[in-house]
């Protein structure tokens, strides 16, 4: 079983609409869990981090579910700019080393 | 504003020849990672090491050695490239601690013909 799973899309959503994205993970010990936004052959960029239940920015909202093992990003009033692909990944804190998911790809249209 | 740079955006090699990335950060993190990103299979760990002079492997790390002499560089290297190392190389660094964040650099888009 992989360590961080996501569903890879592609999600194509209208301007102003809300898209949510989930994530699970296998280790059950994690701790630190974050979004990464990455643009087309650019390199991966802080979106979020979670380390209790949840975290809001604006109009992007992190939620955590331990008992289930999974995260989610909630993007409300989307733009066109939100356009990328948008990568959840895991400290499961055994260690420094990372997990990643292989990415959701979202294309927001006018 | 933290600055990891990676030495080269992009770089053509022939198979058997060895290869050198490089990546600096000015952050004075602990740790630092290389990775290499393929479609379909997302970002997958090389090696990392969490001081100067130490390295651990990550999920891939055949074909790869790396250096960390200094606590702001870190070096990948491939010994013999071969095509199937053909990808997009990153680097990351982060402090210690289980809320460490991952700073990447732009990457390295290296092709082994």
């Amino acid at each position: 079983r992989k360590e961080v799973e996501q569903d890879p899309g592609p999600f194509n959503v209208p301007e102003g609409a809300t898209v949510a994205f989930n994530c699970t993970y296998s280790n059950s010990a994690s701790q630190s869990f974050f979004w990464y936004r990455q643009d087309c052959r650019k390199e991966p960029k802080l979106l979020m981090s979670v380390y209790s239940s949840g975290n809001e920015d604006g109009r992007f909202t992190a939620q955590l579910n331990r008992a289930s093992q999974y995260i989610s990003l909630l993007i409300r009033d989307s733009k066109l700019s939100d356009s990328a692909t948008y990568l959840c990944v895991v400290n499961p804190n055994t260690g420094n080393q990372f997990y990643f998911g292989t990415g959701t790809s979202l294309t927001v249209i006018p | 504003d933290v600055k990891v740079t990676q030495s080269s955006r992009y770089l053509v090699k022939r198979t058997g020849e060895k290869v050198f990335l490089e990546c600096v950060q000015d952050m004075d993190h602990e740790n630092m990672f290389w990775y290499r990103q393929d479609p379909g299979l997302g970002l997958r760990l090389i090696y990392f090491s969490y001081d100067v002079k130490m390295k651990e492997k990550g999920d891939i790390p055949e074909g790869y050695s790396v250096s960390r002499e200094k606590k702001e560089r870190f070096s990948l290297i491939l010994e013999s490239a071969s095509t199937n190392q053909t990808s997009m190389y990153l680097c990351a660094s982060s402090f210690g601690g289980p809320k460490n964040i991952q700073y990447f650099g732009a990457g390295t888009r290296l092709s082994v013909l």
